[in-house]
């Protein structure tokens, strides 16, 4: 079965980079395109960007050109999620997402979330 | 940027029909998807392409498309259908874009 495992929660101070991991399993990492969605305290989904496993072509929302690094590692079925410059408001759940229904749009499988908080 | 409008809350009685809205530009030429998120849980995907239903999703989810406006439909909503939901598209660059997202209250 499809299974998305994300790294530990992080507690960082402003002006850091945090690095989130997904470990993929259950199917050919390589044949589905996987997405980074976030969620602030007590606010909606906010998409980030997408990886393509096969050729580690990305793709990043605008708001996050410049500080946000996608990458992944084909041995182990992990894509990793760089934030740099953090600040407070970038304190959120990130969550990995795998396109499913032969659609990438339809993020028919989430990792578990990943608790980012951004602190002095 | 390209914006999905969705409405803040939804009320309804146990047994009757729940509508939520969501308006985008776009709507007409990309599909639509609809989410919901429980407290404290990852979001679960409940319609996909504007109105398939994915495998193990109840019957009484459904969606439709008409317009700049898709909606999502709980027929006989029940007391765990209470939630957040949210729909989702994407822009003119293929980018994906969500609806800030609509908390369904079962009275």
């Amino acid at each position: 079965q499809v299974q998305l495992v994300q790294s530990g929660a992080e507690v960082k101070k402003p002006g850091a980079s945090v690095k989130v991991s997904c470990k993929a399993s259950g199917y050919t990492f390589t044949s589905y395109y996987m997405h980074w969605v976030r969620q602030a305290p007590g606010q909606g989904l906010e998409w980030m960007g997408i990886i393509n496993p096969s050729g580690g072509s990305t793709s990043y929302a605008q708001k996050f050109q410049g500080r946000v690094t996608m990458t992944r590692d084909t041995s182990t079925s992990t894509v990793y999620m760089e934030l740099s410059s953090l600040r407070s408001e970038d304190t959120a759940v990130y969550y990995c997402a795998r396109g499913d229904y032969g659609d990438y749009f339809s993020l028919g499988y989430w990792g578990q979330g990943t608790l980012v908080t951004v602190s002095s | 940027s390209y914006e999905l409008t969705q409405p803040p809350s939804v009320s309804v009685s146990p047994g009757q029909t729940a509508r939520i809205t969501c308006s985008g530009d776009a709507l007409p030429k990309q599909y639509a998807y609809w989410y919901q998120q429980k407290p404290g849980q990852a979001p679960v995907l409940v319609i996909y392409k504007d109105s398939e239903r994915p495998s193990g999703i109840p019957e009484r989810f459904s969606g439709s498309s008409s317009g700049t406006t898709v909606t999502l439909t709980i027929s006989g909503v029940q007391a765990e259908d209470e939630a957040d939901y949210y729909c989702q598209s994407a822009d003119s660059s293929g980018h994906v874009v969500f609806g800030g997202g609509t908390k369904l209250t079962v009275l």
